[in-house]
């Protein structure tokens, strides 16, 4: 059965203070990773899709990397605005649908 | 551009009641189309696919259906509403290519009471 667990499940951070959300997967073969971004009330926005190990995307202070076992979402220097619950997904390879984790809420302190 | 639609954004419903959230994307053909929930506390739950018209799959046995009349158009549906169908509902399309990415609606928060 594919997983998905993010960790950790809340994380609080001073403006500026840099840190790392972590997407930990299993699945039979991926066909590809994705991150979102989602304010209450809202849906989730698309951030990032990843395809192979090694991989590395970036937008603005974010930054995602990807393992053959998990991803990482690198936040530099965040700003309150940054605060928000972030999803981590996966496609396994021959299906057209995403399996989700339960995501991490951040909240970046001014 | 691409764009998704979904409403109503807020719904009080009495259990025992009927549902029908409807949802439509504007500016593509033929798109895969999908209904996740998201209970507090939890991630998101795929309910029902659908790759073209008349075609659903189910993820979940539950109180809920869902049916594609339209290209565009997905409906989520219930007869009878039970308080476990409480939740945010999202609509979402996926794009084709080797670029693919899934773009989500604004939801819709059901109470049911």
């Amino acid at each position: 059965e594919d997983q998905v667990t993010q960790s950790p499940e809340a994380l609080r951070l001073q403006e500026g203070e840099s840190s790392s959300l972590n997407c930990s997967y299993t699945v039979s073969g991926l066909r590809g990773l994705f991150w979102y971004r989602q304010d209450p009330g809202k849906g989730p926005e698309f951030l990032f899709t990843l395809y192979s190990a090694g991989e590395e995307k970036e937008k603005e202070r974010l930054k995602a990397t990807l393992t053959k076992k998990e991803s990482f979402l690198h936040i530099t220097a965040p700003k309150p605005e940054d605060s928000a619950t972030y999803l981590c997904a996966v496609q396994p390879s021959g299906y057209s649908t995403l399996t989700f984790g339960k995501g991490t809420m951040l909240l970046v302190s001014p | 551009s691409q764009t998704i639609h979904q409403w109503p954004a807020t719904l009080v419903q009495p259990v025992g009641s009927p549902l029908s959230l409807e949802c439509t994307v504007e500016g593509t053909s033929n798109p895969n189309l999908y209904w996740y929930r998201q209970a507090a506390g939890r991630g998101l739950q795929l309910l029902f696919y659908s790759v073209g018209i008349g075609q659903i799959s189910s993820e979940v046995p539950q109180n809920l259906s869902a049916s594609r009349p339209q290209d565009r158009q997905f409906i989520l549906s219930s007869k009878k509403l039970l308080l476990s169908d409480s939740g945010f509902y999202l609509c979402a399309w996926r794009t084709s290519g080797a670029d693919e990415k899934l773009f989500f609606g604004s939801g819709t928060q059901l109470s049911v009471l």
